[in-house]
């Protein structure tokens, strides 16, 4: 399976800033999945980012707000533009790996805006 | 369309108590079904998994097995510990998709010493 970390693991933001949050793969992958998950709730899957394309919004999620970079195989960033305190959620990074369609998760980073 | 249904929370038992956690899924074709556990502040780990019917998937003293009649993958366990305090998610396979998953709401686990 893979390994995958996240950074930052937590931050306190102010509302109409943005936050940029890195996702690193210890191998090289193809699909990786940017996750929002609200205090108490399930996933909400927010876009897919394959490398050397655009990524694939979810309905409700669009690039403005949460543009998304795919640089190469192993790395991905994800940006949460013009925050409000709605935004504060976990935000968990995914990669697809292995035979049967089974993601692996990096350790979310937790988000609160003011 | 494609779903995933889970028995809503919290379930709370005491130490050493038989879990169920009850899992119903619609879907077409054959998909893959997930068991995902979240622990206090991490991310989510992949707890078992079964990709046909009447597999069983099994880790940790966990187990689920993959009913196509009752459509369902019910999660189990003999005897459960005050460190398996969670959050459990059901997940499965989304048809014709490259690993994207239906995730249910997830179910949330206290136990009791």
């Amino acid at each position: 399976s893979a390994v995958i970390s996240q950074k930052p693991s937590r931050d306190i933001c102010q509302r109409g800033t943005s936050l940029t949050i890195q996702c690193q793969v210890d191998s090289q992958v193809t699909m990786m999945f940017w996750y929002r998950q609200q205090p108490g709730q399930s996933l909400t899957l927010i876009a897919t980012a394959n490398q050397g394309s655009e990524a694939t919004y979810e309905s409700g999620f669009v690039i403005d707000k949460f543009p998304i970079s795919r640089p190469n195989l192993t790395f991905s960033t994800l940006t949460v533009s013009n925050m409000s305190p709605e935004d504060s959620s976990i935000y968990l990074c995914s990669v697809g790996s292995g035979g049967v369609n089974e993601q692996f998760f990096g350790p979310g980073t937790r988000l609160t805006v003011l | 369309g494609n779903s995933v249904t889970q028995m809503e929370g919290p379930v709370t038992l005491s130490e050493e108590a038989f879990l169920t956690i009850n899992c119903t899924y619609t879907a077409t074709g054959y998909p893959s079904l997930f068991w995902y556990v979240q622990y206090p502040g991490e991310g989510l780990q992949l707890l078992l998994k079964a990709t046909k019917a009447d597999d069983k998937g099994s880790n940790k003293g966990f187990e689920a097995t993959y009913r196509k009649e009752t459509t369902s993958f019910h999660l189990e366990k003999g005897s459960v510990q005050v460190s398996d305090s969670a959050v459990y998610f059901c997940a499965l396979s989304k048809p014709g998709s490259n690993y994207q998953l239906i995730w249910g709401a997830g179910t949330k686990l206290i136990i009791k010493p």
